[in-house]
């Protein structure tokens, strides 16, 4: 399967603990990006990567999120000190060019 | 604050009928409109997309109709299938930031 992958697929934990999502795009795709959606809702905006630059991080990503992309192809999603407000879906895209974005199957965040 | 208005919310359509959702948006600096198709436990997968430059897009049985004027851009789907059921969401971009609206749940009957 040559399309977006995100690991892990479901992730359950306490609140107050940290997880660590990674996504793996498609190959020689030099643009990432990082949405979380939740019940309900459309995709919200949390960051974007042009190859290991971070170039754009949303308002609503708190101190508690930090994304990498350290060699320029796959990213990890990290949130320190879970809130309950944090269980979503995290979806990872990626593209070559603008406008053609390809979305993983996400990973669903269940904090309890 | 939505940046992106749609509706309906969910929407039931005979087979062969024509599927209409709209979308509108008030940021006249967004200039890339995308339609995603989302299956239950999926990603969205991209569908159909325009540029503000073009009134009208064809793709298949789905049309993008825009109007710049009005600020609002519309998804027909024409000759509706059970296997078209599925949420749909527009967007809006400007530079790589993307504006989702809330989804329409599509409903096929056969």
């Amino acid at each position: 399967d040559t399309g977006v992958s995100q690991d892990p697929r479901h992730k359950i934990t306490k609140r107050g603990q940290n997880v660590t999502f990674r996504c793996d795009p498609i190959s020689e795709h030099n643009r990432l990006y990082w949405y979380r959606q939740t019940l309900g809702q459309g995709p919200e905006f949390l960051t974007y990567f042009q190859n290991e630059a971070q170039l754009e991080k949303s308002r609503l990503l708190s101190d508690r999120f930090s994304a990498e992309r350290p060699k320029g192809s796959f990213s990890t999603l990290e949130i320190q000190r879970t809130e309950q407000g944090d269980s979503a879906m995290y979806l990872c895209a990626s593209s070559l060019d603008r406008g053609s974005e390809y979305f993983g199957p996400g990973t669903r965040l269940t904090v309890t | 604050q939505q940046q992106v208005k749609q509706s309906p919310q969910s929407l039931i359509v005979q087979k062969g009928g024509i599927s209409i959702i709209n979308c509108a948006y008030e940021n006249t600096a967004f200039d890339y409109f995308p339609w995603y198709q989302q299956f239950p436990g999926k990603g969205p997968a991209l569908l159909i997309a325009i540029r503000p430059d073009v009134s009208e897009k064809k793709e298949g049985r789905f049309t993008i109709s825009f109007n710049k004027s009005a600020k609002q851009f519309s998804l027909h789907i024409m000759d509706s299938q059970p296997g078209d059921s599925a949420t749909y969401f527009c967007a809006a971009s400007k530079g790589n930031q993307f504006y989702f609206g809330t989804g329409t749940s599509l409903t096929v009957i056969p």
